[in-house]
């Protein structure tokens, strides 16, 4: 039990375009969800925590208009990189916490050219 | 604020060697510990994890004690395989759920046959 499931695995995109990433819990209701960040070697850094209904908390130095998150429903959360570029090649992880712990998505890799 | 610090890597080891990676935190309250790894290209995945003090988290032959007076939770294994090889993150909630995570730095432990 509680699965994540994270969308896409990997995605490369032209400077410029936006990039949306999904994340759905698939057997658990999740109020809260968090995404990461992950650069190269280095451990994750939290961007922001949403919860289900109401506006995401960011943490500071994050631009909350360049990385839209949507958490409109209780299995799904969004993160839309907007304008990508280079500098936000990462590695992108969601994580949802539940009754029992905290469970985390496969990661979205994003490479921006 | 809550941190976690863990041993730089990477850990370079012949298989069948014992493996620690120290891990020591501080926090406010009583937090609930964890070790999360991330194999190449995949997302974490919990090892395993302790909720109060004197708790021994166990998973694949991974151990690691909750060790409040020294403010430590060590990984541990006896015999390593190369399989094994991966980071290693510690981290702290200061709540089983409905709070983040804060992560160490990552260890890169790299098993040699």
């Amino acid at each position: 039990g509680a699965v994540v499931s994270q969308h896409p695995s990997w995605v490369i995109c032209k400077s410029g375009t936006s990039v949306k990433i999904e994340c759905r819990s698939l057997d658990f209701q999740a109020t809260t969800m968090f995404w990461y960040r992950q650069f190269p070697k280095q451990s994750l850094m939290l961007m922001a925590t949403s919860n289900e209904g109401s506006k995401a908390t960011y943490e500071q130095g994050v631009e909350k208009d360049k990385f839209l998150i949507n958490h409109a429903s209780l299995t799904l959360s969004t993160l839309t990189v907007t304008s990508a570029h280079p500098e936000d090649s990462s590695f992108y992880i969601c994580s949802a916490s539940h009754r029992v712990g905290y469970t985390f998505g496969s990661g979205t890799r994003l490479t921006v050219v | 604020g809550d941190s976690v610090t863990q041993m730089e890597g990477p850990v370079t080891l012949s298989e069948e060697a014992f493996l620690t990676i120290n891990c020591t935190y501080t926090a406010t309250g009583y937090p609930s510990l964890f070790w999360y790894v991330q194999y190449p290209g995949e997302g974490l995945q919990l090892l395993l994890k302790a909720t109060k003090a004197d708790d021994k988290g166990s998973n694949k032959g991974f151990e690691a004690t909750y060790r409040k007076e020294t403010t430590s939770f060590h990984l541990e294994k006896g015999s390593v395989q190369v399989s094994d090889s991966a980071v290693y993150f510690c981290a702290l909630s200061t709540n089983n759920a409905g709070n983040m995570l804060t992560f160490g730095g990552g260890t890169r432990l790299m098993v040699k046959p």
